[in-house]
């Protein structure tokens, strides 16, 4: 699976956009790129998955560039509920089965929502 | 959304004890499991990938000896840490894949403590 980069941590206001990047630059035409968080002491939890087109659904947004060199996961009205790590991670296609459909995390980014 | 259980949530043993840790799909069949386990600070590292029915494949590093993993049916796979010394203290995380879409859900991760 491709490497992601995504910076260590962000801070962003309760109430505001929080716009987390990630650069992909080796990815490749048949991976995807998929956002999970993990709140401390908890699962991850799944947020947005999208190959080349933006993608939103009742948690985020995903603007993936034209390349698909990088994408931004938009959380349009941070909560304190949403300071978590974001992981984002790119991989085959999700119907590939066994080993082939792991998840491999990085480091993610650690945002705190403050008041 | 999809559920995926584990048990115990948290445990706590001597050394040299063996502690088993279960990991349920509730609402859908799973072909494949991943154990993950992640120290604290430090991101998920996948440890092992379980098909139903099959031998697990391990990653790199883990000792298939010492982390049993036990795949009999497509809802439950089950993680067995033998003899358990303290650097075995960990937050162990599993995931599913289900069989229908190929999505994969985490568990909530079962805290591991080795006294």
């Amino acid at each position: 699976d491709a490497k992601t980069t995504q910076p260590p941590s962000m801070d962003c206001a309760e109430g505001r956009a929080a716009n987390l990047p990630c650069n992909h630059s080796t990815i490749s035409g048949n991976e995807y790129v998929y956002w999970y968080r993990q709140i401390h002491s908890q699962g991850p939890q799944y947020i947005i998955h999208g190959l080349k087109n933006n993608e939103t659904n009742e948690m985020a947004s995903l603007i993936i560039t034209e390349d698909r060199k990088s994408s931004t996961l938009i959380l349009p009205h941070a909560t304190l509920r949403d300071t978590a790590v974001y992981y984002c991670i790119v991989r085959v296609n999700l119907r590939d089965t066994g080993t082939a459909s792991k998840l491999t995390f990085g480091t993610g980014t650690r945002l705190q929502v403050t008041l | 959304g999809a559920v995926v259980s584990q048990h115990p949530s948290w445990v706590i043993c001597k050394s040299g004890t063996s502690v088993k840790i279960e990991c349920r799909s509730l609402d859908f069949q799973a072909t494949t499991m991943f154990w993950y386990r992640q120290f604290p600070k430090q991101s998920l590292m996948l440890m092992a990938t379980s098909n139903e029915g099959s031998k697990a494949t391990y990653e790199q590093g883990v000792e298939k000896d010492k982390f049993l993993i036990n795949h009999a049916s497509l809802t439950l796979s089950t993680l067995t840490v033998t003899s358990a010394h303290p650097e075995d203290s960990s937050f162990y995380i599993c995931s599913a894949r289900t069989f229908l879409t190929g999505e994969l859900f985490f568990g909530e991760g079962s805290r591991l403590t080795v006294l």
